[in-house]
Parts: structure tokens; C-alpha cells; sequence
């Protein structure tokens, strides 16, 4: 019963690359969040999609980030231009359902280094 | 907006002596509460949580927090520590009719075992 899948763990980026961090959630879970968590901090907020929807990416920066949950496969967040400042571990957490009474499962996280 | 504060950054606890780490929340109205337990290097688990009913909430592990609206607290307690306690504890606040999961988590607190 495979959980909360995120690949990589670990990237290495120079600044000006792109990032592609991909969270495929659990089996029959169809609500997917992203969060980051900068060194020393606690885990931000950053967007929330259903299968081909965003529905709430108040957390996500203006520029250079993106998130997508197509029809079939993984949801990606993408991050382009590297900076420094994007190092941080970032998290992806599946659902089951919208209601905010459920049980949020959380992947092992993706950890980008920008050098 | 909601807010999660946890005082305590680092915490050290003998083996078997009991652990309490304290969360306060700034919520408009009834909030739903997490906590949860990082260990290095991994993603989170939840230890308990609490949306409605017992303000005594009991989660696994062995550990417990209550929910006091008239202090704005959720402390986590256990009463005996072991080392593989030793972790990080996230405080979170989910948002009552919002869509989706969205937590809002504390900054961490981070315990440290001594034999």
C-alpha cells in the first residue's frame, strides 16, 4: 500500500536551471498540496490542485514557480531560474477527499539545492 | 489569517521523563489542530488530531495534547520519552470551511533525548 510518492530526494540545481519535483499520491487520493520547508522553518503553504484543476495557490510565488495535476500521471511543481533562495525541502501531500476534516498524508520530500 | 505559535524551539528531555511541547493558535473561529513528527531526513506523520468532541485527544506513540479554547493551546504531552522520540514536532491549524486541506503549521519544535 504505497504511499505518498516523491521523486527525487535529493536535486542538485545552479542558479538559472529549472526544477521539476514530481508527487505521485496515494492510491485513490485525487487532492494534491504542495508545501516547502526553508532550513529552520516550518512547512509553508503553496498550492493545492485536483486531477487537471489548481484550486488555491495562494502560497505559490508570482514568478518562476508552477504547479500542475494532469488527467494521468504525477503532479509536478516546477520551479524555473533557480536562486539561491529556493533551497529549502519541498513537501507534496495527498487527500482523499476536499473536506478539511481528512487526514492529510505526507511524501518524504524533495530536497533542491541551488548552488 | 490563522497563526500557529510554538515557543520552544529545542527541547531536551531525559529517557523516560515526560515531554510537554506547547502550541498556541490564532483562529477566528473553531479550529481544527494537528500535530506532527518529522524525524531527519523524512516526511511527516500525524500523532493525533483534533476537530470536535473530548478536548483530551489521544494519538499514537503514546502521546496526548489537549485543547484548551480559552488559552488558544493545543500542548502535546507524553509521559514517558523514549529515544526514538527524538524528532521534530510541527503544530498545525486547518481552516474550518475553506476548501481543501490547507494547514497552516508552526515553526517546529525540535526534541533532543538524552539517555
Amino acid at each position: 500500500n504505497a504511499g505518498v510518492m516523491q521523486n527525487p530526494r535529493h536535486l542538485v540545481r545552479r542558479r538559472g536551471q529549472e526544477a521539476r519535483l514530481r508527487c505521485s499520491p496515494m492510491k485513490g487520493h485525487s487532492h494534491v498540496y504542495w508545501y516547502r520547508q526553508l532550513p529552520e522553518e516550518g512547512l509553508k503553504f503553496m498550492v493545492y490542485l485536483q486531477k487537471e484543476n489548481i484550486i488555491d495557490e495562494s502560497g505559490m510565488p508570482k514568478e518562476r514557480f508552477s504547479a500542475e495535476f494532469p488527467k494521468e500521471g504525477p503532479s509536478i511543481l516546477r520551479i524555473q531560474q533557480v536562486v539561491r533562495g529556493d533551497s529549502a525541502a519541498y513537501f507534496c501531500a495527498s487527500s482523499q477527499t476536499e473536506l478539511n476534516t481528512g487526514e492529510l498524508f505526507f511524501g518524504e520530500g524533495s530536497r533542491l539545492t541551488v548552488l | 489569517a490563522q497563526s500557529v505559535t510554538q515557543p520552544d524551539i529545542h527541547i531536551t528531555v531525559s529517557e523516560g521523563a515526560s515531554l510537554e511541547l506547547r502550541c498556541n493558535y490564532s483562529y477566528g473561529a473553531t479550529p481544527y489542530l494537528f500535530w506532527y513528527v518529522q524525524s531527519p531526513g523524512q516526511g511527516l506523520q500525524l500523532l493525533l488530531k483534533y476537530f470536535s468532541g473530548d478536548t483530551l485527544v489521544q494519538g499514537i506513540k503514546g502521546f496526548e495534547a489537549e485543547f484548551k479554547r480559552s488559552q488558544s493551546s493545543f500542548n502535546l504531552r507524553k509521559p514517558s520519552v523514549h529515544w526514538s522520540d527524538a524528532a521534530e514536532y510541527f503544530c498545525a491549524v486547518g481552516a474550518l470551511g475553506a476548501a481543501g486541506n490547507k494547514l497552516t503549521f508552526g515553526g517546529g519544535t525540535r526534541v533532543l533525548v538524552k539517555p
